[in-house]
């Protein structure tokens, strides 16, 4: 079965300053890897995937991933985070072939004035 | 405007009573699921749906039931609430993409927060 690990509860980062917020994942086969963000009392809101092609993805807001299949990560990065990215993000994976969609546990962003 | 739409939004109710969070969608998409959000736990899978009249299990199915009678509908049953159900539940929907669901976007409804007292 597929599982993803976002290893850190929060990430606080200032004001223009880089963004990177972490995942790691485990799946058979080829992975499809998404980033979904949920900002307060709404649902998740798709920013990013990668299917297959070029390892950097770009995405919504300005963000983009990496995939490198040797780690099996798939960490989300922002150039300049601006205070309205504060928000829970959402590390997913899924197979070919397969239904099913696991998210990791969340990170909260918080980016400070 | 496409959308997921669940209802109720908020609901406060006591153990045994039964309840339906209900879901629809606009966008003719053949997948639906529900998620359950708890803190440090993520999202997890109650129950999924492929088309019209036909569902499986999630991760956590133990005390929910779901139907799919119609394409757009598909609505969480909660038989006899228990206070372990408390949590902010999601349904969303995506198209089958010739298959290959797992590629699919999933969009969202807003969210519907229950309480079990």
């Amino acid at each position: 079965a597929q599982s993803v690990a976002q290893p850190e509860d929060q990430v606080n980062v200032a004001e223009g300053n880089p963004l990177t917020v972490k995942c790691t994942y485990s799946v058979s086969g080829n992975p499809y890897l998404f980033w979904y963000v949920q900002y307060p009392n709404r649902g998740l809101q798709f920013l990013l995937k990668y299917i297959t092609g070029d390892n950097l993805v770009k995405g919504s807001y300005g963000f983009e991933a990496e995939f490198n299949k040797s780690q099996t990560s798939f960490h989300l990065k922002k150039p300049s985070a601006l205070v309205s990215d504060s928000a829970l993000y959402f590390c997913a994976v899924s197979g070919y072939g397969n239904n099913r969609l696991a998210f990791g546990k969340g990170n909260q962003v918080v980016v400070i004035p | 405007e496409a959308q997921v739409t669940q209802n109720p939004r908020y609901l406060i109710t006591v153990t045994g009573k039964k309840l339906t969070v209900t879901c629809s969608q606009n966008m003719n998409h053949e997948y639906m699921s529900w998620y359950r959000q708890d803190p440090g736990l993520g999202l997890r899978q109650i129950y999924y749906s492929m088309n019209v009249e036909v569902t499986d299990k999630g991760d956590v199915p133990e005390g929910y039931k779901v139907s799919r009678k119609e394409k757009r509908n598909f609505p969480l049953i909660l038989e006899s609430p228990s206070p372990n159900q408390t949590s902010l539940y999601f349904c969303a929907s995506s198209s089958s993409g010739r298959g290959n669901l797992g590629a699919n976007v999933l969009t969202f409804g807003a969210g519907s927060r229950l309480t079990v007292l």
